[in-house]
């Protein structure tokens, strides 16, 4: 069985500030791990992923995330948040002897301030 | 390539009557998911297809609901004798295969039910 906890429903940062997003995840196999964003009213778009090649993995628009076993974590971090990234985030894991059906996190809204 | 379609985007239907959600995977995908996404909560897993095939439905309701993925023509989540709890955001997600474990998702079908 999997799941995945997102610590934080609202994150508010300021424009130019670290965003940092938190993901804890739960899995009996070595885990997929992932970071969607949704827009309002959009479908999820995929940020990066983690597939059990390097642990720091880079994506779109400068996010980046750790993959940290001993934690069991997968934080997702920019370094200057800027007034596009608010949107909702989601963590996901998967396992390839699961179908890959991915098990969410509750997601976390991101707003920025100017 | 066009990516994951579905339609309608917006579906409104009154207590009792029936919602059929079309979803064409991305060209060259033959692995379907469907997930349900309920106001303010993480997208929910419902049912795993391949082509004529469901391989997984362990997120499926017992009742009112199934899915279909025929060998031609898009993958159908048909729900019976809708409830005002079934109003949601369904998205559908495609795969090339289970050793590609990426999913790509449609801007999914938001149901309201009266």
């Amino acid at each position: 069985a999997q799941s995945v906890t997102q610590l934080g429903s609202h994150v508010s940062v300021s424009e130019g500030a670290l965003v940092l997003l938190r993901c804890n995840y739960s899995s009996s196999v070595p885990p997929y791990l992932f970071w969607y964003v949704q827009y309002p009213n959009q479908g999820l778009q995929l940020l990066l992923k983690y597939t059990s090649a390097a642990t720091l993995v880079k994506g779109i628009n400068g996010f980046e995330a750790e993959f940290k076993k001993s934690e069991t974590s997968f934080h997702l971090t920019k370094p200057s948040a800027h007034m596009s990234d608010a949107a909702e985030y989601f963590c996901a894991v998967s396992a390839i002897n699961a179908g890959n059906m991915l098990t969410f996190g509750g997601g976390t809204r991101l707003m920025v301030k100017p | 390539n066009a990516g994951v379609m579905q339609n309608p985007r917006h579906l409104v239907r009154r207590r009792g009557q029936e919602a059929r959600l079309r979803c064409s995977p991305m060209k060259g995908h033959s692995h379907v998911y469907w997930y349900r996404q309920l106001p303010e909560e993480g997208l929910k897993f419902m049912v795993y297809l391949q082509k004529e095939n469901i391989i997984d439905e362990s997120g499926m309701p017992k009742e009112r609901f199934s899915a279909e993925f025929p060998k031609e023509g898009p993958s159908i989540l048909r729900i019976q004798q809708v409830v005002r709890g079934d109003s949601a955001a369904y998205f559908c997600a495609s795969s090339p295969g289970v050793q590609n474990n990426e999913q790509f998702f449609g801007p999914g079908t938001r149901l309201t039910v009266l």
